[in-house]
């Protein structure tokens, strides 16, 4: 199985900053990675799709990039609704694997 | 718009089954594959198996082969999952979510989960 690690697990931020989250794959993946938005006691929801593409709805702070084995997820300017835990996930080959996450605390 | 409503939260004791569905609308049912994912407390996230609803055809993680079946009604739109043989580990928040193909796409939409709760 191809494993994802996530840097870091957890992150302070202020409103207004700007953040990155990485991601490693354990071989490569190409640009089959994808990132997902959780807030407490709801289902994740998808943010960006093959790397880099932005999901429709989804507001232009949040952007991806990477190809290969590392890709990071960058959120512009945060605003209060966007403390939440993010995953990486890739789709490269079976089974998918998902990161453990990031938890972006206030 | 694109959905999926799942079924509710459920106790089980161990040793024993339970029966998730997943309801679909929005969109045509056998035309996208189902993946079910599930999320115990404060844990990531963990793959469970995918069904084409269009053949009924499956694939299942590792850890849950034996323990799996993934099935559906095309008359309802509706997608099942059902875990055999719980222990209390299996406790956690299952869920649903789409994708067009088995490999290389992307998770969208999820259903709202559903709790599964397995105690003596």
């Amino acid at each position: 199985d191809i494993q994802m690690t996530q840097s870091p697990s957890s992150l302070s931020a202020s409103v207004g900053d700007t953040v990155t989250i990485t991601c490693r794959a354990s071989q490569r993946i190409d640009f089959y990675l994808n990132w997902y938005q959780q807030r407490p006691g709801k289902a994740p929801s998808l943010l960006i799709y093959a790397a880099s593409s932005l999901q429709s709805g989804v507001p232009s702070r949040f952007s991806g990039s990477g190809s290969g084995t590392d890709f990071t997820l960058t959120i512009s300017s945060l605003h209060p609704e966007d403390f939440a835990t993010y995953f990486c996930q890739q789709t490269y080959s079976t089974p998918p694997t998902f990161g453990h996450g990031t938890k972006l605390e206030i | 718009q694109v959905q999926l409503v799942q079924s509710g939260a459920e106790v089980r004791k161990p040793g024993t089954s339970v029966k998730v569905s997943c309801k679909a609308s929005g969109y045509t049912f056998t035309a996208h594959y189902i993946h079910w994912v599930r999320q115990a407390p404060g844990q990531g996230l963990e793959w469970m198996g995918w069904m084409n609803p269009d053949t009924g055809g499956t694939t299942y993680a590792q850890n849950f082969q034996g323990r799996v079946i993934m099935t559906r009604d095309t008359t309802i739109n509706t997608a099942f999952m059902e875990f055999t043989s719980l222990r209390s580990d299996d406790t956690a928040v299952y869920y649903c979510a789409r994708t067009d193909s088995p490999e290389g796409d992307w998770f969208d939409p999820w259903g709202q989960g559903t709790l599964v709760t397995v105690s003596s």
